[in-house]
């Protein structure tokens, strides 16, 4: 199975101010076809994990454009520009490329 | 827009059989580009895939490995559901089970989860 691990666990952020998480995968997440399938997600707070970026990059309908994702082969970064107190909540980033798909712990991020 | 809504019993007896339902609205059990899951979250073990139906000319299943000698998941073109079974249930089956739609092939991308139904599994 492809172990993802997050860093940090946990981030305490000052509305206005940027946000990082990293995210790294333990085989490359690259695709025969030039895609690579590693995708944010956000759970708040009692909800279901909401898609923010997927294929690394690309962000999903409805996704502010504060929120950015980079990276490739193994090491990825989702960012956040400026942390809002609705962003609050625990990200996860997932691997999409083989079965089993596999999750990161979660980075929770709580507002200061 | 693709709506899941999940259905099923919050309290499952030790040696029992876990049982979910996940209603689909706006897309069909059937699709030849989706593919219907469960995954559940628990403290100890995160998100975990459990397993997953799809349909490409005929009805494929994938399970994980920790689950695959007790779980079924079967698709309901009936109705334009998905169900899951999952056999033998212990404590540490506690978790919220999430039903969800992965809508693109190849790469499995999760775009729309069901609300979730917390099991307990207690005596």
């Amino acid at each position: 199975d492809i172990v993802m691990t997050q860093t940090p666990l946990s981030l305490s952020v000052t509305p206005g101010q940027p946000a990082s998480i990293s995210c790294k995968s333990s085989q490359s997440l690259l695709y025969s076809n030039g895609e690579t399938y590693l995708y944010w997600y956000l759970q708040k707070p009692g909800q279901s994990p909401q898609l923010l970026i997927y294929e690394v990059s690309s962000r999903f309908s409805g996704v502010p454009d504060r929120f950015s994702g980079s990276g490739s082969g193994t090491d990825f970064t989702l960012k956040i520009s400026r942390v809002e107190a609705e962003d609050v909540g625990i990200y996860y980033c997932m691997q999409g490329l083989h079965v089993p798909l596999t999750f990161g712990g979660g980075t929770k991020v709580e507002i200061k | 827009q693709v709506q899941l809504q999940q259905s099923g019993p919050g309290l499952v007896k030790p040696s029992q059989t876990l049982s979910l339902t996940c209603a689909i609205s706006g897309d069909s059990v059937s699709s030849n580009s989706a593919a219907w899951y469960w995954i559940r979250q628990s403290p100890s073990r995160g998100l975990e895939w459990l397993g997953r139906t799809y349909y490409r000319s005929k009805w494929y299943n994938d399970y994980a490995v920790s689950v695959k000698s007790r779980i079924t998941i079967n698709p309901d073109t009936s109705k334009n559901q998905f169900s899951l079974q999952l056999n033998s249930v212990t404590p540490e089956d506690t978790a919220v089970y999430y039903c969800a739609r992965d809508d693109k092939d190849p790469g499995m991308r999760i775009d729309s989860w069901g609300q979730g139904t917390l099991v307990t599994v207690s005596s």
